[in-house]
């Protein structure tokens, strides 16, 4: 089956810090998409990536569908506290959604 | 306010017991799906919905049972609870269904029902 692994696990930053974290896959996706999760809610969507090669940015946040289709990175410029949580990448492949492990994100003030 | 509603948000239940997680949508979206999210396993796709009416297994289904009777409800049985079901399942909802590539196509997840099966 698709396997998708995202790095790191967790990461703890000072706020204003950039911070970078990436997904790679044993194979081809044709969408990938990166998540947002907060304590005791569910998943928010942050950005949708639909072609090779792709670079998509919503505020503070940039993320690049790698030209492999097989890898994705998310980064976040100057952080701050309230981009504590866990994000979660996600690929499309076929009619199957797989998703990352999650990286916790901790910024400290 | 538009969205996806669960409930209950959390659920202590005995092992053996039935349980049906609710959800709900407003947003008038076609395909449904329920998850559970376990620690170090991410999110895993247990039953989707493409349209009312029709469903269909996801990844790991066994134990669990849904019925999409109408576009808005999907709610999801456990017949008869075991531990290993404890988890935090969430619903989610798109336009358009799983096989489809685009803004459509993309999922919408509801706050999540924690249940522990003791």
């Amino acid at each position: 089956g698709q396997q998708l692994n995202q790095s790191p696990q967790s990461m703890f930053i000072q706020e204003g810090e950039d911070v970078s974290m990436n997904c790679t896959s044993s194979s081809i996706f044709n969408t990938w998409l990166w998540y947002k999760q907060d304590p005791g809610e569910g998943p928010v969507l942050l950005i949708a990536l639909y072609k090779a090669g792709e670079l998509t940015s919503n505020g503070r946040l940039t993320a690049q569908f790698g030209i492999t289709r097989k890898d994705s990175f998310l980064n976040i410029s100057a952080s701050i506290p309230s981009d504590v949580g866990i994000y979660f990448c996600a690929g499309r492949g076929g009619s199957r959604l797989t998703f990352g492990e999650g990286t916790q994100l901790t910024v400290n003030p | 306010i538009a969205g996806i509603t669960q409930a209950p948000t959390s659920q202590i239940l005995a092992a053996g017991r039935r349980m049906t997680l609710r959800c709900t949508q407003d947003m008038r979206h076609n395909a449904m799906y329920w998850y559970r999210q376990d620690l170090g396993l991410g999110l895993r796709l247990i039953h989707y919905s493409n349209t009312a009416g029709t469903t269909g297994k996801g990844e790991v289904p066994d134990g669990y049972s849904v019925s999409r009777a109408n576009t808005d409800d999907f709610p999801l049985t456990l017949a008869s609870a075991v531990p290993s079901q404890t988890s935090v399942y969430f619903c989610a909802s798109s336009d358009r269904g799983l096989a489809g590539v685009g803004p459509y196509n993309e999922q919408f997840f509801g706050p999540g029902t924690r249940l522990t099966v003791l």
